[in-house]
């Protein structure tokens, strides 16, 4: 069965501080890799995607990590900041559904001022 | 450029009634997916549509259906209507090539008394 597997499900950081949120994912045919940023009332919004081909991605604060070998990824916000505060979603996708999505379950991140 | 826009974005039903949730994905796109985000279990995939065509569903009963317009625009359809299916459903919509970034609109609420 294709899952991915995030966590953890609630995360409390200071401002400032780094976020680190982590998934896991079981079909080796995954090859698109992306993060979700959801904000309430709201859809969620491409944050940062990576493909296996790189181990690391960076765009602002916001970092990929990506283990082939241990079929996991995760996101690394650096100094947080209380509008960082949302719900992420990690998501896998393998090409054979279009680019169909497979989330995981969500994280509720909260920066502290 | 307008984003994928979805409507009604409030929508309360009876049990057993139908609902019908309407979507406009980005201009140029011509593949649109649906999601079902309840609360506290992620985002669950429904239907891809792509051309026109039903291309891919989810692990939904049949009562959950839709269709794609000739401009793209698609419907999601649900029947029978069950208080478990009070959710927001979110469409999302892409260009047709595989991989390529998935779009979300607000979502819709659709709430069963």
């Amino acid at each position: 069965q294709q899952q991915v597997k995030q966590s953890p499900q609630s995360l409390i950081v200071q401002k400032g501080g780094i976020s680190i949120i982590n998934c896991a994912y079981e079909n080796t045919a995954f090859d698109y890799f992306p993060w979700y940023q959801q904000f309430p009332g709201k859809g969620p919004a491409l944050l940062i995607a990576i493909r296996p081909d790189v181990s690391e991605k960076k765009e602002g604060r916001f970092t990929i990590s990506f283990n082939k070998s241990a079929k996991q990824f995760s996101l690394h916000i650096m100094d947080s900041q209380p509008g960082d505060s949302a719900t992420y979603f990690c998501a896998a996708s393998d090409g054979t559904s279009g680019s169909r999505l497979t989330f995981g379950e969500g994280t509720q991140l909260t920066v502290n001022p | 450029e307008a984003g994928v826009t979805q409507s009604p974005t409030h929508l309360i039903k009876t049990r057993g009634q139908q609902a019908t949730l309407r979507c406009s994905p980005i201009s140029g796109h011509t593949s649109v997916y649906w999601y079902q985000q309840a609360l506290g279990l992620g985002l669950q995939f429904l239907l891809w549509y792509d051309e026109g065509e039903e291309r891919n569903r989810g692990n939904f009963p049949p009562r959950f259906s839709g269709r794609q317009f000739p401009n793209y625009s698609s419907e999601l359809n649900v029947n029978a209507l069950e208080l478990e299916d009070s959710a927001l459903y979110l469409c999302a919509s892409t260009t047709g090539h595989v991989g390529n970034t998935i779009y979300f609109g607000e979502g819709s609420w659709l709430t069963v008394v």
